[in-house]
């Protein structure tokens, strides 16, 4: 089992829609955890990070279930420009690849 | 606004060229890290550094190498670049107080 797993997608929504994504980990030990949006050929760049008490930033939610170990973001009234990848990241406190680890990653696309 | 800074943006160079990478940031972090990205895939650690002197190899097998003699400078260097080096770099850094982290815009590797 991977450490960070996320449904890849894609996601295709009309615009005005709610999506939800999904990342579990496997990782007891995980610390921190974050989501970062990337755009195609950009680098990745910090969405949000992730609460234990769940965290919103204008449309987006982030929320961290530690029991069943997952996170989720969701997106609502999404807007053409939200169409992106979507990285979900656990940070592990001791952990021998430098601590952070990235799942593959989501991709939604918004469609008019 | 992170202060990471990665040059060339783009790079065209031929087989068997030696090539640096380099990467800044002003921020003051410990950890440095380089990761390797092909379009529409995942982000694959190559290598990271908790600091002045310490360098380590990440997750996917790289014939690169890094040093951290600065605490903003973390420069890589292919010795002799092949077309399988053809890829997106990406550099990134991450404090410890808040544990984001912050991306450069990266390099288009391209080896003809």
């Amino acid at each position: 089992r991977k450490e960070v797993e996320q449904d890849p997608g894609p996601f295709n929504v009309p615009e005005g829609a709610t999506v939800a994504f999904n990342c579990t980990y496997s990782n007891s030990a995980s610390q921190s955890f974050f989501w970062y949006r990337q755009d195609c050929r950009k680098e990745p760049k910090l969405l949000m990070s992730v609460y234990s008490s769940g965290n919103e930033d204008g449309r987006f939610t982030a929320q961290l279930n530690r029991a069943s170990q997952y996170i989720s973001l969701l997106i609502r009234d999404s807007k053409l420009s939200d169409s992106a990848t979507y990285l979900c990241v656990v940070n592990i406190y001791g952990g021998s690849q430098g601590n952070l680890i990235f799942g593959k990653g989501t991709k939604l696309s918004v469609k008019p | 606004e992170a202060d990471i800074y990665q040059t060339p943006r783009y790079l065209v160079i031929g087989t068997g060229k030696k090539i640096t990478l380099e990467c800044s940031q002003t921020m003051g972090h410990d950890k440095m890290y380089w990761y390797q990205q092909d379009p529409g895939m995942e982000l694959h650690l190559i290598h990271y550094s908790y600091g002045v002197n310490s360098t380590e190899k990440g997750d996917l097998s790289s014939e690169s190498t890094v040093s951290r003699i600065r605490t903003e400078h973390f420069p890589l260097t292919l010795e002799s670049a092949r077309p399988s080096h053809t890829s997106q770099y990406l550099c990134a850094s991450q404090g410890i107080m808040n544990e984001k982290l912050f991306f450069g815009s990266g390099t288009q590797l391209s080896v003809l």
